[in-house]
């Protein structure tokens, strides 16, 4: 059974930074691209990032270019997202998802983590 | 950037009613467009990828179909466990997108 579990989320000051981690089980994660999706408070989806299975290329959305960074480490089954200089417009729940590029689907979901950006 | 479109942005409904959620792309995606289902609190769900194909364990009551540039969510007899908002998300090219929920709610 595919499982995703984010962790990392918590309460970081405006320009602050923090790593988010995802651990992938269930599947051959060194064969699927990866994504983080966010949700703002009572808001809909924000498709963030994007990495290949290879970590040869990676895809942002605009608000986050230059600020956050996805990378993963394949002998760990790990996907990550480096954010720096937070905003309070980055608060949110971050999901990390299996992207099996077939249809641009993200197939399974984890459970998310809360990242709360706030003086 | 292609832009979607999804419309109502909510809906009341009665258990056995038909339900349709339509979602609209600014440009070309082909059949590049797939469907979820998210309730309050949990992560979203994928329910049909591909315009029209059904994901595994998702029951046949949900069904998608396109024409042209516009994409429609079928839900033929509405249950209980379908109150919950929709999203249609474009897959055809970077930077993905998400069209705005439909919040289906309770008659």
């Amino acid at each position: 059974e595919v499982h995703l579990v984010e962790t990392g989320g918590g309460l970081v000051q405006p320009g602050g930074s923090l790593r988010l981690s995802c651990a992938a089980s269930g599947f051959n994660f060194n064969t699927y691209w990866m994504t983080w999706v966010r949700q703002a408070p009572g808001k809909g989806l924000e498709w963030v990032a994007n990495i290949k299975h290879d970590g040869s290329q990676k895809y942002y959305v605009d608000s986050v270019k230059g600020r956050f960074t996805i990378s993963r480490d394949n002998a760990k089954n790990s996907l990550y997202l480096q954010m720096n200089s937070l905003r309070a417009e980055d608060t949110a729940v971050y999901y990390c998802a299996r992207y099996p590029t077939d249809f641009g689907d993200f197939d399974c979901w984890g459970q998310g983590t809360l990242v709360t950006v706030s003086s | 950037d292609i832009q979607m479109t999804q419309s109502p942005s909510s809906l009341s409904a009665s258990v056995g009613d038909r339900v349709t959620i339509t979602c609209r792309a600014s440009q070309s995606i082909s059949n590049y467009l797939n469907w979820y289902q998210q309730k309050p609190g949990k992560a979203p769900k994928l329910l049909v990828y591909g315009a029209s194909g059904l994901q595994s364990g998702v029951p046949s009551r949900f069904s998608g179909s396109a024409s042209g540039t516009d994409f429609t969510l079928i839900i033929s007899s509405l249950q209980p466990e379908d109150f919950a908002t929709y999203y249609c998300q474009q897959g055809n090219s970077f930077p993905l997108a998400f069209g705005g929920g439909t919040k289906v709610e309770i008659k």
